[in-house]
């Protein structure tokens, strides 16, 4: 069955730092990996989606690299601002069928990093 | 402006009630999801579609039904017969073809037992 651990669970900040979030997975047997953003009672916000085949993907200020083969994964924030305060999450998709737990389409998800940046 | 919306925001029942949720999504998604979350716990599958009239159980199915009558909506019923049903209920939904699967999701429905 895939486990997806994320740490640190609480990260705090300066603002202008960069940060590093990490994310591994038990199964390597991925499709794809997604990090999401969470704000407190609210829904995820899709950051990035990392394919399998993809080693990286970069938007502003984010990027996640992706190391399949070690089950690893990383969301790298550049000089961090409050309003990323917020839960971090990533999540990976199984290859498919019910093989280890985790069938085509279905996401599973760390328990995501509290990030705290403060002024 | 293509979306995911969930109704209500906040919910309140009495215990032994069922209680319906509503999610529906403009983005032409085949599939759609339900999550459970709870605090230290993480977000856990409750039932997902990836076509319409067609529906699997996730990992903690118990307690909870859904239907899947049109493309645009996947309503989860919370029944009595959930033993702990007070938590955040995410809908989520995807293309179930084409490659990306990226996965959207809605702004939560907050529904307390009491």
């Amino acid at each position: 069955k895939q486990e997806v651990t994320q740490i640190p669970a609480a990260l705090s900040v300066p603002e202008g730092e960069n940060l590093v979030l990490n994310c591994s997975f038990t199964d390597s047997a991925i499709y794809n990996l997604q990090w999401f953003r969470q704000d407190p009672g609210k829904g995820l916000t899709s950051l990035l989606l990392i394919q399998s085949s993809q080693r990286e993907q970069t938007s502003g200020r984010l990027n996640a690299s992706l190391d399949k083969s070690s089950g690893r994964s990383t969301l790298y924030i550049a000089a961090s601002q409050p309003g990323d305060s917020a839960t971090y999450l990533c999540a990976v998709r199984g290859v498919g069928g019910d093989a280890g737990g985790t069938s085509y389409g279905k996401l599973t998800f760390g328990q995501g990093t509290i990030l705290t940046v403060h002024p | 402006d293509g979306g995911i919306t969930q109704s209500p925001k906040y919910l309140f029942r009495k215990e032994g009630q069922n209680v319906t949720l509503s999610c529906e999504q403009n983005l032409n998604h085949d599939a759609m999801y339900w999550y459970r979350q709870d605090p230290g716990q993480g977000l856990r599958l409750i039932y997902y579609s990836q076509i319409v009239n067609d529906f699997q159980k996730g990992d903690i199915a118990e307690g909870y039904s859904v239907s899947r009558e049109k493309k645009e909506s996947f309503p989860l019923t919370v029944t009595s017969a959930q033993k702990n049903p007070t938590a955040f209920y995410l809908c989520a939904s995807s293309f179930s073809t084409g490659g990306l699967y990226e996965q959207y999701f809605g702004p939560g429905t907050r529904l307390t037992v009491t």
